[in-house]
């Protein structure tokens, strides 16, 4: 079986702060680890993703994950945050070798960044 | 444009009356799924499909059903829908795994507010 734990319900933040959104996995074998984001009456949009190689990842709108196998996490952080960056933050796990392909979702993380 | 098309966006029933959320895909993707999404429970999947006319069940599949008889069609159908399925719902796609993984990530739907009264 799989699982995500998103330990936080919501993150407050000052514009131009550093963010960190936290996220920790439990899966057999090597992960596939996602972080998508929703807006207000939107889907899902994807941001990154980590798959092999390089422990830090980057993906859209500036924001970046680092995939720690020793501590199973894969905290999504941004340097300086934007106000508009307030939405739900999904955090998401797939083993490698499931056959199935399915997601597992964390609870979500509402960011809210204030002015 | 790529693009996962669910509908309807918004739904309000009665229980007991069949309904049906249609999605398709026009990225050629082998993989779809549907999730419902609820306040504090994350997103959960319903159902799947790796390929046309290959589906099954995914965590949560009491009560729906599918079929995929085209590759870019995936609909959601609940035969006698109860209070308990309002929800949010989501359809996503994604392309085959590819020597790296490199295009795993799932792309999503709009989504569809079902209400069931």
């Amino acid at each position: 079986a799989q699982s995500v734990a998103q330990p936080e319900d919501q993150v407050n933040v000052a514009e131009g702060n550093p963010l960190t959104v936290k996220c920790t996995y439990s899966v057999s074998g090597n992960p596939y680890l996602f972080w998508y984001v929703q807006y207000p009456n939107r889907g899902l949009q994807f941001l990154l993703k980590y798959i092999t190689g390089d422990n830090l990842v980057k993906g859209s709108y500036g924001f970046e994950a680092e995939f720690n196998k020793s501590q199973t996490s894969f905290h999504l952080k941004k340097p300086s945050a934007l106000v508009s960056d307030s939405a739900l933050y999904f955090c998401a796990v797939r083993g490698i070798d499931t056959g199935r392909r399915a997601l597992t979702f964390g609870s979500g993380t509402r960011l809210q960044v204030q002015p | 444009e790529a693009q996962v098309t669910q509908n309807p966006r918004y739904l309000i029933t009665v229980t007991g009356k069949k309904l049906t959320v249609t999605c398709s895909q026009n990225m050629n993707h082998e993989y779809m799924s549907w999730y419902r999404q609820d306040p504090g429970l994350g997103l959960r999947q319903i159902y799947y499909s790796m390929n046309v006319e290959v589906t099954d069940k995914g965590d949560v599949p009491e009560g729906y059903k599918v079929s995929r008889k085209e590759k870019r069609n995936f609909p959601l159908i609940l035969e006698s829908p109860s209070p308990n399925q309002t929800s949010l719902y989501f359809c996503a796609s994604s392309k085959g795994i590819g020597n790296l993984g490199q295009k795993v990530e799932a792309f999503f739907g709009q989504g569809t507010r079902l209400t069931v009264v």
